[in-house]
């Protein structure tokens, strides 16, 4: 069945950083891949998405790039915010899941001033 | 544009109480309906999906049941909560039509059992 592996947490950054988060995935078809972020207490916003290979997803600074040949979509930034201290979720929806989302299990960031 | 709301936002509730939490989208017709359940520190479990009124589909059996009475209204029901059905509920929505399938979730209901 699909699975969404994301790398273990928690990651912990300085003010400025850079960031990468990995993801990969194993999914039947030619699946979507989203990241999706939590802010304590909140629900999950939805940070970007990519509908086919080589596509790039964008968002606040954010960038993950849908990279077939290696099933993965890291998500990365080149300079990380304290206000970006969340819970990253990668997802993906493949033609073989009936159109249901499949997580990661999260990776906690927190970015210190 | 479109809002999903959730209520309550936090619920006390004694273990073999009844529970109902709410789910309601504006904005949209027709809407795919989810509710996930996300334990503390941990992953989002799906629970329940809907695709239209009246049509419930379970992912984990347990002693929760979901009813989706109007086209925009998705509940969660227990007639009995355990001490292991505390955490964090969310609600989910996305377009029905073919292309849409990035979800959009709600505030989401924290609760606990005591």
């Amino acid at each position: 069945g699909d699975s969404v592996t994301q790398m273990e947490g928690p990651v912990t950054l300085s003010e400025e950083a850079f960031l990468t988060i990995n993801c990969t995935y194993t999914a039947t078809g030619y699946p979507s891949l989203f990241w999706y972020v939590q802010y304590p207490g909140e629900g999950l916003q939805l940070l970007l998405k990519a509908t086919k290979a080589d596509d790039k997803g964008s968002n606040k600074g954010f960038e993950a790039t849908y990279r077939k040949e290696t099933t993965s979509f890291h998500l990365e930034k080149g300079s990380v915010q304290v206000s970006d201290s969340a819970v990253y979720f990668c997802a993906l929806i493949s033609s073989g899941s009936a159109r249901q989302l499949t997580f990661g299990s999260g990776t906690q960031l927190t970015v210190l001033p | 544009s479109q809002t999903i709301h959730q209520w309550p936002a936090t619920l006390v509730q004694p273990v073999g109480s009844p529970l109902s939490l709410e789910c309601t989208v504006e904005g949209t017709s027709n809407p795919n309906l989810y509710w996930y359940r996300q334990a503390a520190g941990r992953g989002l479990q799906l629970l329940f999906y809907s695709v239209g009124i009246g049509q419930i589909s379970s992912e984990v059996p347990q002693n929760l049941s979901a009813s989706r009475p109007q086209d925009r209204q998705f509940i969660l029901s227990s007639k009995k909560l355990l001490l292991s059905d505390s955490g964090f509920y969310l609600c989910a929505w996305r377009g029905g039509h073919t292309g849409e399938y990035e979800q959009y979730f709600g505030p989401g209901t924290r609760l606990t059992v005591t």
